[in-house]
């Protein structure tokens, strides 16, 4: 079952660093999303692309943050310049282009920022 | 924007208890409704969903929602829990014309065997 791949699972990191996630879809999924969840909350939107176009970003994506999508494939969300409230897990999401599409997730990555 | 609203945080339950887990939304437009799980160590998978037509919806493993328009109400029931549903769960919605899901807060069911 070729489901959602993200890398690395966890990342552990120092105050001011950056950090770059990667996220594989489901190859015949062309929506890609990502999302964040800290402790007790549910996951948070952060932005999401339609094959290689980003199409909506949340306010919660600072400047620190950025995510590519280059060729409609796979996905990376970087943050530079790492701080405490960074420390999440974030997760990624893929679905067909249907409105009525599932979006399916992954297992996360985990960033700890020490 | 819109807004999920998840009344239960912990529920414990013995097993062949009957479950019913609270989720309301709120937005002023046409949206559709899902209920994902997860399960210790694991990803959230999806339970069910609803897009239209009838507004009970039956998802995998004995679970089901009734989505009630007046009420912006999308309960999640299960007649007789099994230690196997200990988990966490999530209501989430988006727009119908949208994409991204809002999530409510979940809630941690524990079963006792």
């Amino acid at each position: 079952d070729t489901g959602v791949s993200q890398d690395p699972r966890h990342k552990i990191t120092k105050r001011g660093q950056n950090v770059t996630f990667r996220c594989d879809p489901i190859s015949e999924h062309n929506r890609l999303y990502w999302y964040r969840q800290t402790l007790g909350q549910g996951p948070e939107f952060l932005t999401y692309f339609q094959n290689e176009a980003q199409l909506e970003k949340s306010r919660l994506l600072s400047d620190r943050f950025s995510a590519e999508r280059p060729k409609g494939s796979f996905s990376t969300l970087e943050i530079q310049r790492t701080e405490q409230g960074d420390s999440a897990m974030y997760l990624c999401a893929s679905s067909s282009d249907r409105l009525t599409g599932p979006q399916h997730f992954g297992d996360g990555t985990r960033l700890s920022i020490l | 924007a819109q807004s999920v609203s998840q009344h239960n945080h912990h529920v414990i339950l013995s097993e062949a208890a009957s479950l019913e887990l609270g989720c309301n939304y709120s937005y002023g437009g046409t949206v559709n409704l899902f209920w994902y799980v997860q399960y210790p160590g694991q990803h959230l998978q999806l339970l069910l969903k609803y897009f239209s037509g009838d507004p009970l919806v039956k998802g995998i493993k004995g679970f089901e929602a009734e989505f009630i328009k007046s009420k912006f109400s999308f309960n999640l029931r299960k007649p007789s829990v099994q230690w196997s549903d200990t988990a966490e769960y999530f209501c989430a919605v988006n727009p119908s014309s949208g994409d991204k899901l809002t999530f409510g807060t979940g809630t941690r069911l524990a079963v006792r065997p």
